[in-house]
């Protein structure tokens, strides 16, 4: 079975800081998404990678496939990157695995 | 178009209530989802209708009815529920329902049983 963690659990931070998040995974997986969900509801994903590094705006994001790792960087960051940060693994043939989250809130 | 939009945002509903949450994408995706997710929790998958057949029931319970019209809508028929199924109710889309593709999430249908 799949395990996905994550950490930290929870995360504050000042305004322009740089910010990692981290997300470990125990099996072999296709592919990793990021995803991002605001109070309120709505997720919004962020990247689907299988290898290497996607950078989107201010959000990078990398996977180590042979350590079964993946970090969430934000550059910069700001308070409307408050929200939770979700990551979950794609196996191929069964549904996705999602760690539990990370709560980010950036302050002023 | 990448939109997964969800109706109605909010539904308050007595336990002997019949309702109805619907999903809609134009996205000529083939896979759809729901899923239920519990304040601080991750979401939990429902069902998957892949090319318009139900194709994983996550044993959820019978009060819980999907359907699937046609490639772009999703609908989840709700009777006689829970107090402890007030929860935010996820869709989402993607190619295909082999697991390989980005999966677009729809705005949630926020839920509660009274």
């Amino acid at each position: 079975k799949n395990e996905v963690e994550q950490s930290p659990q929870n995360l504050t931070a000042q305004e322009g800081e740089f910010i990692t998040i981290n997300c470990s995974y125990s099996v072999g997986i296709s592919a990793l998404h990021w995803l991002q969900q605001h109070p309120g509801g709505g997720i919004v994903s962020l990247f689907m990678l299988s290898s290497g590094k996607k950078k989107h705006g201010r959000l990078i994001a990398t996977i180590n496939i042979q350590e079964k790792h993946s970090s969430l960087h934000i550059t910069a960051s700001h308070p409307r990157d408050s929200a939770v940060y979700i990551c979950a693994a794609l196996t191929g043939n069964t549904p996705l695995v999602f760690g539990k989250g990370t709560r980010l809130s950036v302050i002023a | 178009d990448t939109e997964v939009t969800q109706t109605p945002k909010h539904l308050v509903m007595g336990m002997t209530n019949k309702k109805s949450l619907k999903c809609e994408q134009h996205m000529g995706h083939r896979a759809m989802y729901w899923y239920k997710q519990k304040a601080k929790k991750p979401p939990e998958l429902m069902f998957v209708y892949s090319y318009e057949k139900l194709s994983i029931n996550e044993s959820v319970p019978s009060r819980f009815s999907p359907e699937c019209p046609n490639s772009s809508l999703l609908n989840l028929h709700l009777h006689a529920l829970q107090p402890e199924d007030s929860a935010l109710y996820l869709c989402a889309s993607s190619q295909d329902g082999g697991f390989t593709d980005t999966q677009y999430f729809g705005p949630g249908t926020r839920l509660t049983v009274l």
